[in-house]
């Protein structure tokens, strides 16, 4: 079957860095997608990779693994604003999103 | 408009009744997507569609209709509707349907069925 795990929850310091993991067993890759999605609201693109390694944009960057199934999300300078749940969705063989359930993140003074 | 827009924002229904949830891009995008949202569980993908006048079955289609006469507005229509279909619902669209397009979404409809 196809499944996407990340931890449920996780809490860090504003200032701090923090890293959300995702591992992902689907049929097929066809790259993998970090959303954003702020309580009550849509979620937004942060990132997508397809090739392995590191992307930077910004405070944020995105590390891919194909042969481990697994991506993390690095978030850095910490800001209050970064409190949200950050999505991990990878792309199939028949080119759907399967989603994972988010982790929540929270950022304390 | 800018961007994708559903209507309503909320809504309490009749265990039931009918109820078309409306979502309009002004993006020219090719594919649109509706998805439900529950507490625990990922976005899944009810219905899609890769392009005016052809849809497809996602993942949890059943109860759930679609159409997409047009490449701006793609509604989901509840025929009959159950609590168990109370979620929120987001609209999302993107250029293509292919592996490497951002998808864009709505800001939602939150749905109650008692």
């Amino acid at each position: 079957g196809q499944n996407i795990d990340q931890p449920t929850e996780m809490t860090a310091t504003e200032g701090a860095i923090v890293q959300i993991n995702c591992t992902y067993q689907t049929s097929g890759f066809n790259g993998l997608f970090w959303y954003q999605q702020h309580a009550g609201e849509a979620p937004t693109f942060l990132s997508y990779n397809v090739l392995d390694g590191l992307e930077e944009k910004g405070r944020f960057s995105s590390f891919l693994s194909r042969s481990k199934g697994y991506s993390y999300l690095l978030l850095k300078e910490l800001q209050m604003k970064d409190s949200a749940s950050y999505l991990c969705a990878v792309t199939d063989s028949n080119y759907q999103l399967i989603w994972g359930a988010g982790t929540k993140l929270i950022i304390k003074p | 408009i800018a961007g994708i827009t559903q209507a309503p924002t909320s809504q309490i229904l009749a265990a039931g009744r009918r109820m078309t949830l409306r979502c309009t891009q002004d993006m020219r995008h090719n594919a649109m997507y509706w998805y439900r949202q529950d507490l625990g569980l990922g976005l899944r993908l009810i219905h899609y569609s890769n392009t005016a006048g052809t849809t497809g079955k996602g993942e949890v289609p059943d109860g759930y209709s679609v159409s997409r006469a047009n490449t701006d507005d793609f509604p989901l229509t509840l025929a009959s509707a159950v609590p168990s279909q109370t979620s929120v619902y987001f609209c999302a669209s993107s250029l293509t349907s292919g592996d490497t397009d951002t998808q864009y979404f709505g800001p939602g409809t939150r749905l109650t069925v008692l």
